[in-house]
């Protein structure tokens, strides 16, 4: 089992539909996690992180966390065609920031 | 514009020859990441340093692959001989105990042994 979990997709959804996508976890030592972004042929960048339970907006990003069931999730709002990436979930633990990243769930966004 | 440079971004080689890869982290981050990428196996941790000084490598074949930080301004991942099986994306990142702690990732280098 990996450390960090997702569906590698791909996801397809309409543009303006919201997209979810999710994240499972099973080190109950991460304290921190991340929600990056991966275009084709380019690197890994940073969209949102987390570290409390709850919600966490930021623009048409959602981040959501729940420590007790060891899940992640990013809802995108109104998805548009630029949104069609990778999307990486990452956990950290608090001792050594060790980061541990899941292998990535490909989303396409229809025109 | 502060950014993680690594260099060469592409290589071909020779199976049974030696690589080397390197990167500058960004100015003042204390933690330097290797990663390895694949379709199949996606973005896995190599090894990782915290102020020069390895805090974990067990993701990274020890037979073969070696990594170090000489100085604060350059970290090295040497494969020793390459196989085709080392041909990936290899990002090295960077970051902060300080703050949000994400990592910042350089642009890879795309290794191919045949």
């Amino acid at each position: 089992q990996k450390e960090v979990e997702q569906n590698s997709g791909p996801l397809s959804v309409p543009e303006g539909a919201i997209a979810s996508l999710n994240c499972t976890y099973s080190d109950r030592g991460s304290q921190s996690f991340f929600w990056y972004r991966q275009y084709s042929g380019k690197s890994p960048e940073l969209i949102m992180f987390i570290y409390s339970n709850g919600d966490k907006e930021d623009g048409r990003f959602t981040a959501q966390l729940n420590k007790a069931s060891q899940y992640v999730s990013l809802l995108i709002r109104d998805s548009q065609p630029s949104d069609s990436a990778t999307y990486l979930c990452a956990a950290q633990n608090t001792g050594g920031f060790k980061t541990i990243f899941g292998a990535g769930t490909r989303l396409f966004v229809k025109a | 514009d502060a950014r993680v440079t690594q260099t060469p971004r592409h290589k071909v080689t020779e199976m049974g020859q030696e690589v080397t890869m390197r990167c500058q982290p960004i100015l003042g981050h204390n933690t330097v990441f290797w990663y390895r990428q694949t379709m199949m196996q996606g973005l896995e941790l190599l090894a990782y340093f915290r102020n020069r000084a390895p805090l974990d490598d067990s993701g990274m074949p020890k037979d073969r692959f070696s990594a170090e930080m000489p100085d604060a301004t350059l970290a090295t991942l040497k494969i020793q001989p390459s196989e085709p099986r080392d041909s990936a994306v290899y990002f090295c990142a960077s970051g902060s105990i300080w703050g949000n702690t994400e990592a910042f990732f350089g642009q890879g280098t795309r290794l191919t042994v045949v």
